[in-house]
């Protein structure tokens, strides 16, 4: 089955800085990678998502890379603000078609942003 | 984007008794949903994958006749934990594919808020 790791485990930066954390996964017919912030006491919610058909997605200070060869994909936070500060997943899947599988989740990365 | 909702949104209940979960798919059906538990400063772990109108499927090690599922709508699945015990208190959380065909947005895995399950 799929495995997905997720590093680093905890990340502390300066407001306005940049952000970065790494996923890596091991199933090379994945295809459907999503990001989820999630704050204390609630659920993931969705930030960005990416397919494996483009290696970039950006959504205003948010994005995500994804380099299908080496299986690897990163979120870059930048101009970084308090309200930022969450637990942030990455997942992997395989979707689309008739194919809606389950998403297998890394470690989670705490984010702290310091004012 | 697409909704879900669960209910409750915490139950503290006693040791031995059953509690129900609900979760609602408010803006779209979903033919699959997903069961997820986690504890304290640990990730997601998938407990089972909800299907309408057929058995749901356990993840290796999850007890289907502790934790019943039934999805008996395309809008509503249930999570029942049967005989609680202290060591099933956890956050439990649904998921469910939004298939948003004809938006340039396809298809993406929406959670609920969650479920805080305290067993005394």
């Amino acid at each position: 089955g799929e495995n997905v790791e997720q590093h680093p485990s905890t990340l502390s930066v300066q407001e306005g800085d940049s952000a970065v954390i790494k996923c890596t996964y091991s199933d090379s017919a994945s295809n459907y990678f999503p990001w989820y912030k999630q704050e204390l006491g609630k659920g993931p919610q969705l930030i960005i998502d990416i397919r494996s058909n483009v290696g970039e997605k950006k959504d205003q200070r948010i994005a995500v890379t994804l380099n299908k060869t080496a299986k690897h994909f990163s979120l870059h936070i930048t101009e970084t603000q308090p309200e930022d500060s969450a637990v942030y997943f990455c997942a992997a899947s395989l979707a689309g078609g008739t194919s809606y599988g389950k998403l297998t989740f890394g470690q989670g990365t705490i984010l702290t942003v310091h004012p | 984007g697409a909704v879900v909702s669960q209910h409750p949104s915490r139950v503290i209940c006693k040791s031995g008794t059953s509690v129900k979960i609900e979760c609602r798919s408010l803006d779209f059906q979903a033919t699959t949903m997903f069961w997820y538990r986690q504890f304290p400063k640990q990730s997601l772990m998938l407990m089972a994958t909800s299907n309408e109108g057929s058995k749901a499927t356990y993840e290796q090690g999850v007890e289907k006749d502790k934790f019943l599922i039934n999805h008996a709508s395309l809008t509503l699945s249930t999570l029942t934990v049967t005989s609680a015990h202290p060591e099933d208190s956890s956050f439990y959380i649904c998921s469910a594919w939004a298939v948003l065909r004809g938006r340039s947005s396809t298809d993406t895995q929406y959670f609920g808020p969650g479920t805080r399950l305290t067993v005394l």
